[in-house]
């Protein structure tokens, strides 16, 4: 069954530096998605992204981060100086679309920023 | 504006009894979704159900068993004879149609702590 999947799994930075989460959709999905979990804390919505641009965004979603799909099957999303209140878990979701557009998460990459 | 409440922050129970985990939402859109996901400890997002706004049939599988009800917006879930393997945080979640980006709004999730 074709499934989402997440890399790294675990990422721990410093405060300032850039990192890049990385996602692969699964193959025939059009829309896209990152999401949010600070520890303890709900499933917060980033950003969709849908023909190769932003479609909605969060006011979480800043100057620091960006999201790209940079060769037709990754898509990424960079935070470019991190804070340690960017320390969460971050998920990927890919959809068809259709009415329902049901979405499909990935494991998700914990970040540490220390 | 649309929301998600899961009032219930945390419950526990012994093994083998039933629990209801309570879902209110907020929404202005007459198509909408709504989902269930359970999230063990190793922080997966497992999806449950998913249900849309035009069907208010209750749904049943294996001990799981929602409750959707239009009318006081409420789309409850039921453990029938609960288990250890039960111990999770379960999240709800609403999108909406008419949003365009049928982005997922979550509750703030319940804690489930099944005792053996």
């Amino acid at each position: 069954e074709p499934e989402v999947t997440q890399t790294p799994s675990h990422q721990v930075t410093q405060m300032g530096q850039e990192v890049i989460l990385r996602c692969v959709p699964i193959s025939n999905h059009l829309y896209f998605y990152w999401y949010r979990q600070i520890l303890g804390q709900k499933v917060e919505f980033l950003v969709s992204f849908y023909n190769n641009e932003i479609s909605e965004k969060s006011e979480i979603f800043d100057d620091q981060f960006s999201v790209e799909r940079p060769d037709g099957s990754n898509f990424t999303l960079k935070i470019r100086s991190t804070k340690l209140e960017d320390s969460a878990m971050y998920f990927c979701a890919s959809s068809a679309g259709g009415l329902s557009n049901e979405q499909f998460f990935g494991p998700g990459t914990r970040l540490t920023v220390l | 504006a649309q929301k998600v409440t899961q009032a219930q922050t945390e419950i526990s129970v012994v093994e083998k009894e039933d629990v209801t985990l309570d879902c209110v939402y907020e929404t202005r859109d007459t198509t909408y979704y709504l989902f269930w996901y359970k999230q063990p400890p190793s922080g997966e997002l497992v999806f449950l159900i998913r249900r849309n706004s035009f069907d208010e049939q209750n749904e049943i599988s294996g001990r799981y068993s929602w409750n959707f009800q239009k009318s006081t917006s409420s789309f409850n879930f039921t453990i029938t004879a609960s288990q250890v393997v039960d111990s999770a945080v379960y999240f709800c979640a609403l999108s909406e149609v008419a949003s365009g980006t049928y982005k997922y709004i979550f509750g703030t999730g319940t804690r489930l702590k099944v005792l053996a």
